[in-house]
């Protein structure tokens, strides 16, 4: 049973518009929600967080929504370069950093020039 | 931020030897260190929980026999994969968080990877 769901395995998107990457979930007890980037043979590169206690949070070009109500959040890019072509991934968890994250499979982000 | 290494980036074995892939925060102390395997086209499944001191803990389905963790102090955690076959081969993640409590605690800091390639 999948608990972080990113439904789109890929992406396609032109320079200069948005990107919008959504991602769910179905554990209610998961209060804190994560996005990495990961390009071939490396390790993820955290990107931005969100608590449960906010429903947005920004950081330059990148933004996440958070809907708990839906069990919903999102990460949007804009605008979209072509160097944040890469795999992201939407990742949960609980509690303090003791515990593991839960990581979506993944959406392949292609910007196109 | 912090820093977490891994050693060596790449490894490459024959069937049937074993391979010890280390993780290290550099700058930080890290109670936890996960550690995780990623498979083509899939998400990252973690595999373990390792905790300074403490025998890991297990994902279901991963056997600990095989995949040997140690966690001998608060900067480094090992995995040692034993009688390797060419179906370990992987790319395999560590991460570590800090001892720092509040919400940044729950942020993980990954090392870079090790790809493994067993012939």
């Amino acid at each position: 049973d999948q608990q972080v769901k990113q439904n789109s395995p890929s992406l396609s998107v032109q320079e200069g518009r948005i990107s919008i990457l959504n991602c769910d979930y179905t554990n209610s007890m998961f209060d804190y929600f994560l996005w990495y980037k990961k390009y071939p043979a490396e390790g993820p590169t955290f990107l931005i967080s969100i608590s449960s206690i906010k429903d947005k949070n920004e950081d330059g070009r990148f933004t996440v929504f958070l809907n708990k109500s839906a069990k919903h959040l999102s990460l949007h890019i804009v605008p979209s370069q072509p160097g944040d072509s890469a795999v992201y991934f939407c990742a949960a968890t609980r509690g303090s950093g003791d515990t593991p994250l839960v990581f979506g499979k993944g959406t392949r982000l292609s910007v196109i020039a | 931020g912090a820093v977490v290494s891994q050693h060596p980036s790449r490894v490459i074995c024959k069937s049937g030897t074993s391979v010890k892939i280390e993780c290290r925060s550099l700058d930080f102390q890290a109670t936890t260190m996960f550690w995780y395997r990623q498979f083509p086209k899939k998400s990252l499944m973690l595999m373990a929980t390792s905790n300074e001191g403490s025998k890991a803990t297990y994902e279901q389905g991963v056997e600990k026999d095989k995949f040997l963790i140690n966690h001998a102090s608060l900067t480094l955690s090992t995995l040692t994969v034993t009688s390797a076959h060419p179906e370990d081969s992987s790319f395999y993640i560590c991460s570590a968080s800090t001892l720092a409590g509040g919400p940044s605690s729950n942020e993980q800091f990954f090392g870079p990877g090790t790809r493994l390639t067993v012939l």
